[in-house]
């Protein structure tokens, strides 16, 4: 019955990696987002997708690539893997393209990134 | 740009005790505003939103949110707190970005409750 889920939920790497993160949501929702939580709680979007296709792409450093192969799922993608991408990386969803209406979105329980 | 700011990083109450935890935002337009809570280690929840209509709004579990326009506020509050209670407390607006209306957090508020 899981709504957004996310895997894995704890990831620890070596810097220079490449790693991936995935997001499943069974809402039916259209709009999937990632956001990233800093140390200091701190949550900032990232990217957004409305039916596959990016709506929202904040600066983000062109490592992190976001892959959505159907609008139920959305990946998000890290070569090179920095100290400071270390963070808690939230994926969420919502029903519609939310500016369109009051929609709330549902967060998956977040993906621990350590980067050593 | 938007913004969102929670004054308080920490706040400590007694277990029974009324709550209050302070939101302000900035925002050209009419914001849509929401509270999530983040127990350790979960996920973010919603607790409450607001978009249009009586600024008094009422969520889940016990509590409320008022929005005052002239104050750029929306204040969370709960009369009787209970220690499950504890947990990080996130304001949020949704504004406009281009062709989208993303959510932008405040820096969250640390709740402990004291038995």
């Amino acid at each position: 019955d899981t709504a957004v889920s996310q895997t894995p939920k704890y990831l620890v790497t070596q810097m220079g990696n490449d790693k991936s993160i995935k997001c499943e949501q069974n809402l039916g929702h259209d709009t999937m987002y990632w956001y990233k939580q800093d140390s200091k709680k701190f949550l900032k979007i990232m990217f957004s997708y409305n039916n596959k296709e990016l709506i929202i792409n904040e600066t983000v450093p062109n490592r992190f690539s976001p892959k959505s192969p159907d609008k139920a799922h959305l990946n998000l993608h890290i070569n090179s893997l920095e100290l400071g991408d270390s963070a808690v990386y939230f994926c969420a969803s919502s029903p519609g393209l939310a500016i369109f209406s009051t929609d709330t979105q549902y967060f998956g329980p977040g993906t621990r990134l350590t980067v050593l | 740009a938007q913004s969102v700011t929670q004054p308080d990083i920490h706040i400590t109450v007694s277990e029974g005790a009324s709550l209050e935890l302070r939101c302000n935002y900035s925002y050209g337009a009419t914001p849509y505003l929401f509270w999530y809570v983040q127990s350790p280690g979960q996920g973010l929840q919603l607790l409450l939103k607001y978009f249009s209509g009586d600024t008094l709004v009422q969520g889940i579990k016990g509590f409320e949110a008022e929005f005052k326009r002239s104050q750029s506020s929306f204040n969370l509050r709960k009369p009787s707190v209970h220690w499950s209670d504890a947990a990080e407390y996130f304001c949020a607006v949704g504004a406009r970005s281009g062709s989208a209306r993303q959510l932008t957090f405040g820096s969250g508020t640390q709740l402990t409750v004291l038995p």
